[in-house]
């Protein structure tokens, strides 16, 4: 089985420019989320979605940060402008149906904006 | 809104030693579910062990248990007989409607 799988793995890129973060979430998981992990504030959930529609974003930091799930098996969490204090790194994470069951996480996307 | 508090930012131990780390949590609500995650150097984040707030048997998982007290919103995490490859970071979480609130997590070091 394969797991949750993000992409790029190491992302380095200038301030301003846009960024775009990939996940593919578990066949058959219908709930995907996005999650930054900082040393200020841990792990922090960013934005989720149910069948492919956006039901939390609260955590959006700001409007430069954007996400989009157009199918089942791929999701996008996209900064434009993309600034030095965006580096850290980026979580994607599916469950099943149901909601309460264990999330499944991929490896993360460790960001750099220089 | 859930909080998640991991009291223990650093702990060290002997290998093949027991370790406890503790885990309280604030909520209003009843139904809820516990998580422990570990995340080692390698960054992935991996699901250590799960516990329903409704089942008062405390979750056990090989060499991994948890002390769940509902009443005081506890749930610590018990390792015993401790190896090296448990040396990682350790994540409580509380999840309601599928959301997932993390502690801050306590840095495990596991000593040769």
């Amino acid at each position: 089985d394969a797991g949750v799988i993000q992409s790029p793995r190491h992302e380095v890129t200038e301030m301003g420019q846009e960024v775009t973060l990939r996940c593919k979430p578990i066949s058959g998981h219908d709930y995907l989320f996005w999650y930054r992990q900082t040393m200020m504030r841990g792990l922090e959930l960013l934005i989720y979605f149910n069948n492919n529609v956006p039901i939390d974003d609260s955590g959006m930091p700001e409007d430069r940060f954007s996400a989009k799930m157009p199918n089942a098996s791929f999701s996008t969490l996209k900064i434009q402008p993309s600034e030095p204090r965006d580096s850290t790194v980026y979580f994607c994470a599916s469950t099943p149906q149901g909601g309460n069951q264990p999330q499944h996480f991929g490896d993360g996307t460790r960001l750099s904006i220089l | 809104a859930q909080t998640v508090t991991q009291s223990q930012p650093e702990m060290s131990v002997q290998e093949a030693e027991t370790v406890t780390l503790s885990c309280t949590y604030d909520t209003s609500e009843s139904n809820y579910y516990l998580f422990w995650y570990k995340q080692p150097p390698s960054r992935q984040m991996i699901l250590v062990i799960r516990q329903e707030a409704y089942k008062q048997q405390n979750a056990t998982e090989n060499r991994f248990s948890v002390n769940f007290q509902k009443a005081a919103k506890s749930f610590s995490l018990k390792i015993s007989d401790s190896q090296l490859g448990d040396t990682a970071m350790y994540f409580c979480a509380f999840m309601k409607h599928g959301k997932l609130t993390f502690g801050t997590g306590t840095r495990l070091t596991i000593i040769p």
